[in-house]
């Protein structure tokens, strides 16, 4: 069966830096996405990554295993409008998005 | 500005009425798709097409209906036979396989 895992919620301080995670096991694979969805609204393009490493984008960064079926996103310099769920997915053989159910990330002051 | 509209954002439905979700992109993206989501769950993909006059059932098809007259436009008809149908539905394009996907700002639907 495919299954894409994450942790439900997270919290994180304003400021600091959080990672948050992605396992994967899909029936192929044409590369994993990172989307932000602020609640109520439509998700946002954060990252694309389909080969192994480490993709920086400004305060964002996205991290991908193939070999482990992992990856994962870093956030830094935390900012209360980071506050959101943070989705993964991984796209399959046929080119169809697999989905996590989301994280949602808490940022206290 | 290019985009997608999506609408209405609310939407209230007596049980056993069909409503229509109404989808319109001008990115002129080939492929549309139409997503449920559901607290605690991922998106669910309920119907995509790729060309004009072409579109395929997704993983939870029962209950909806969409056509694709036009590149821009794919409605969604969420019909009384859907069992449950009070959720969030996204409507998104691409360019095609492997393009990232661009979402309206979802539509709300709720059953009465």
């Amino acid at each position: 069966g495919q299954n894409i895992d994450q942790p439900t919620e997270m919290t994180a301080t304003e400021g600091a830096i959080v990672q948050i995670n992605c396992t994967y096991q899909t029936s192929g694979f044409n590369g994993l996405f990172w989307y932000q969805q602020h609640a109520g609204e439509a998700p946002t393009f954060l990252s694309y990554n389909v080969l192994d490493g480490l993709e920086e984008k400004g305060r964002f960064s996205s991290f991908l295993s193939r070999s482990k079926g992992y990856s994962y996103l870093l956030l830094k310099e935390l900012q209360m409008k980071d506050s959101a769920s943070y989705l993964c997915a991984n796209m399959d053989s046929n080119y169809q998005l697999i989905w996590g159910a989301g994280t949602k990330l808490i940022i206290k002051p | 500005d290019g985009g997608i509209t999506q609408s209405p954002k609310y939407l209230f439905r007596k049980e056993g009425q069909n409503v229509t979700l109404s989808c319109e992109q001008n990115l002129n993206h080939d492929a549309m798709y139409w997503y449920r989501q559901d607290p605690g769950q991922g998106l669910r993909l309920i119907y995509y097409s790729q060309i004009v006059n072409d579109f395929q059932k997704g993983d939870i098809a029962e209950g909806y209906s969409v056509s694709r007259e036009k590149k821009e436009s794919f409605p969604l008809t969420v019909t009384s036979a859907q069992k449950n149908p009070t959720a969030f539905y996204l409507c998104a394009s691409n360019r095609g396989e492997a393009g990232e996907l661009f979402f309206g700002e979802g539509s709300r639907l709720t059953v009465l």
